[in-house]
């Protein structure tokens, strides 16, 4: 039972280019949400998915889409990265609207 | 859901309990008090939750006021694996509303032989 998975670990990007961080749950969690954390700073919610083909913006969504691809996988796409979408991303799942279970993190740079 | 206030950081010394205030003053009556923490830079760990009752786990007690404006957590014997930053949230359980709650700042606890 692996929980959240997170793929890359770690990600160098240059202005522009484009790249998904992708997200796995294997614990049949219906909710599924990813985070965006700054330097110092708490998280903060860029897109939720409250269940399989439903999505909804968090309070950071600009500059991101996202694809609930199934039960278990949801990822994040940047669709022309900036130097301000610098920071760690965090995916987590629950079930229903319980406590979230957190992956290890996407250490994104842009340069 | 609600806004949370903790304080920035807080020292306790090993061996002794920690205990970590929360003012959630403009909660409401169908919202529930989480704590998470988040040791160096790992993703974050759910430690407990509660409604109005107080609540014990294996790793911490929730202590909620009567009028749910505020909590704290307890850690009762504290070790140095504990120093974290420790986040209060509190959202509501059963609509999608829930997915837009957030996690504040935090408080960074330390943890000193």
């Amino acid at each position: 039972n692996a929980g959240v998975t997170q793929t890359p670990k770690f990600q160098v990007l240059k202005t522009g280019q484009s790249m998904t961080l992708q997200c796995a749950q294997d614990m049949n969690h219906n909710s599924m949400y990813w985070y965006r954390q700054d330097p110092g700073m708490g998280l903060r919610l860029i897109y939720y998915s409250a269940s399989e083909g439903t999505t909804d913006k968090g309070e950071v969504p600009n500059g991101y889409n996202v694809s609930r691809l199934n039960k278990r996988e949801f990822s994040l796409r940047l669709e022309s990265a900036a130097p301000s979408q610098t920071s760690v991303y965090f995916c987590a799942s629950s079930w229903e609207y319980n406590e979230q279970f957190f992956g290890p993190g996407t250490r994104l740079t842009v340069l | 859901d609600a806004k949370t206030t903790q304080p920035p950081s807080m020292d306790c010394a090993e061996g002794r309990a920690a205990n970590l205030p929360c003012n959630h003053s403009t909660i409401s009556g169908n919202e529930y008090v989480y704590w998470y923490r988040q040791i160096h830079s790992q993703g974050p760990q759910y430690i407990i939750h509660g409604l109005k009752n107080n609540e014990t786990n294996e790793m911490a007690s929730l202590i909620i006021t009567e009028d749910r404006k505020s909590s704290t957590l307890i850690l009762p014997h504290a070790t140095l694996r504990d120093t974290a930053v420790y986040y209060c949230i509190v959202r509501v359980s059963y609509n999608t509303n829930a997915g837009k709650s957030t996690f504040g700042d935090g408080t960074t606890l330390t943890v000193k032989p």
